[in-house]
């Protein structure tokens, strides 16, 4: 158990709804980041929040947003929905925010867009 | 932008047969991370290498960084079923990215 929590483990929709997924750091953990991963597909940054504040940004579609709470949680909005956003979403936490830090993984959220 | 490729992208051995996956970037990196998936799983740390030439051992697990610090290798002696998953490199991006991932080497081990 990595510490990092992620609602809901699965969620199946339609294309054209909007979702929200949600994810708990490790405790003390101030960053977040969010990764899709596609079937075959590796790890695809999305993007990086730390201590409420967005950090970086990857390959992150105008149709997707996301937020940090002042408790840390945090928030993937995907909106829009399109078969080719079907993936595994993974949240990661990690105390520090660049690129040193090991990152300790949820255990994702599989979404179905039908 | 910053590039991880890893080799090869899958590898089906026979338990107890060795294997080897390698990192490769088109830059120097600060230093490298490198993640286990089992399948249905989510990524594991396993390590993490700083320095030029480092080498470090977790058991059967043999990790090394190049020494210009843009390759790095995973071998694992004796494979078990328990190995089965995929192997993921990570090094800092640049710019907007704080990790960039390799697509991994997916191992499997047939009894």
């Amino acid at each position: 158990d990595s510490g990092v929590t992620q609602t809901p483990k699965h969620l199946i929709t339609a294309t054209g709804q909007r979702v929200t997924l949600r994810c708990s750091p490790r405790s003390g953990d101030l960053s977040v980041y969010w990764y899709q991963q596609s079937l075959d597909q590796g790890l695809q940054f999305l993007i990086q929040y730390y201590n409420g504040e967005e950090r970086a940004k990857g390959n992150i579609l105008e149709r997707f947003s996301a937020q940090q709470f002042p408790d840390l949680h945090s928030e993937l909005n995907l909106s829009s929905l399109e078969l080719g956003d079907s993936a595994l979403y993974f949240c990661a936490s990690s105390g520090g925010g660049g690129g040193y830090n090991e990152q300790f993984f949820g255990p994702g959220t599989r979404l179905t867009v039908l | 932008g910053q590039q991880v490729m890893q080799i090869p992208q899958y590898q089906h051995v026979q338990e107890g047969e060795d294997f080897t996956t390698y990192c490769n970037s088109s830059t120097t990196l600060s230093n490298i991370q490198w993640y286990k998936q089992r399948p249905g799983g989510h990524p594991v740390f396993l390590i993490q290498l700083v320095k030029s030439g480092e080498v470090k051992k977790q058991k059967r697990l043999t990790f090394q960084f190049g020494e210009a610090k843009k390759n790095s290798s995973l071998h694992i002696t004796a494979t078990q079923t328990t190995d089965v998953g995929t192997y993921f490199c990570a090094g800092p991006g640049n710019g907007n990215t704080p990790l960039v991932f390799g697509k991994g080497t997916r191992l499997s081990v047939i009894a």
